[in-house]
């Protein structure tokens, strides 16, 4: 049984660059959630996304956006980058609505120069 | 407001030994709460959970306490060993049960 899977597992970018990180979910799983984690931090909560929608999104501007897939995968872009969007980009699954427990990918390492 | 945090950032124990993370949060209409473990490079793997109508609950050497009057988690770690070392978050979901809500995490680390 396949976990969640994420793609690149690193990427550098320059600056007002564009990047687009990619998740697929764990089998049986229909929700998928992105996490901006910063070094030494916990993980911070950007937006899910159920049923193809973004159901609910965090402190985030608007330069982060998403998309869920009919067969549940998902992408996080991130336009414009600024030197302070280098973070771990952690993707997480769950199934359904409501208070299920999200399981996390390894992340996508960004670093922004 | 919604948070979480740990009372101590970094715990180190010898190998055999029990291993106790603390952890409190706010808001006390907070219905589930996760632990995760999350080693270097890696992203957080589930380690137990938690709902409000349970007190403890109990998996392979770990024991999760919930105390609801004072607003605190523990996660116990028992018999530890090198390969528990890690960062431990606790973990709870906001008003709207979407998203997770992490505190800044504990650092265990276990010497042999």
């Amino acid at each position: 049984d396949a976990g969640v899977t994420q793609s690149p597992t690193h990427l550098i970018k320059t600056r007002g660059q564009q990047v687009t990180l990619r998740c697929s979910p764990k089998s049986g799983h229909d929700t998928v959630s992105w996490y901006q984690q910063a070094l030494g931090q916990g993980p911070q909560f950007i937006f899910q996304y159920y049923e193809e929608e973004e159901r609910q999104r965090g402190n985030f501007p608007d330069r982060f956006s998403g998309h869920q897939f009919p067969n549940y995968s998902s992408e996080l872009n991130v336009n414009a980058l600024l030197l302070g969007d280098s973070a771990l980009y952690l993707c997480a699954s769950s199934r359904g609505q409501g208070m299920e427990t999200q399981y996390f990918g390894p992340g996508t390492r960004l670093l922004v120069l | 407001g919604e948070n979480v945090g740990l009372h101590l950032p970094t715990l180190s124990v010898q190998e055999g030994d029990n291993s106790i993370i603390n952890c409190a949060y706010s808001n006390s209409a907070s219905d589930y709460f996760i632990w995760y473990k999350q080693e270097s490079g890696k992203g957080p793997q589930f380690i137990i959970d938690i709902r409000s109508n349970m007190d403890k609950r109990q998996g392979q050497r770990v024991t999760v306490l919930l105390n609801k009057t004072v607003k605190h988690l523990s996660l116990q770690i028992a018999a530890t060993q090198p390969g528990d070392s890690a960062v431990y978050f606790c973990a709870e979901f906001n008003q709207a049960g979407t998203a997770l809500i992490f505190g800044k995490g504990t650092t265990l680390s276990v010497s042999s």
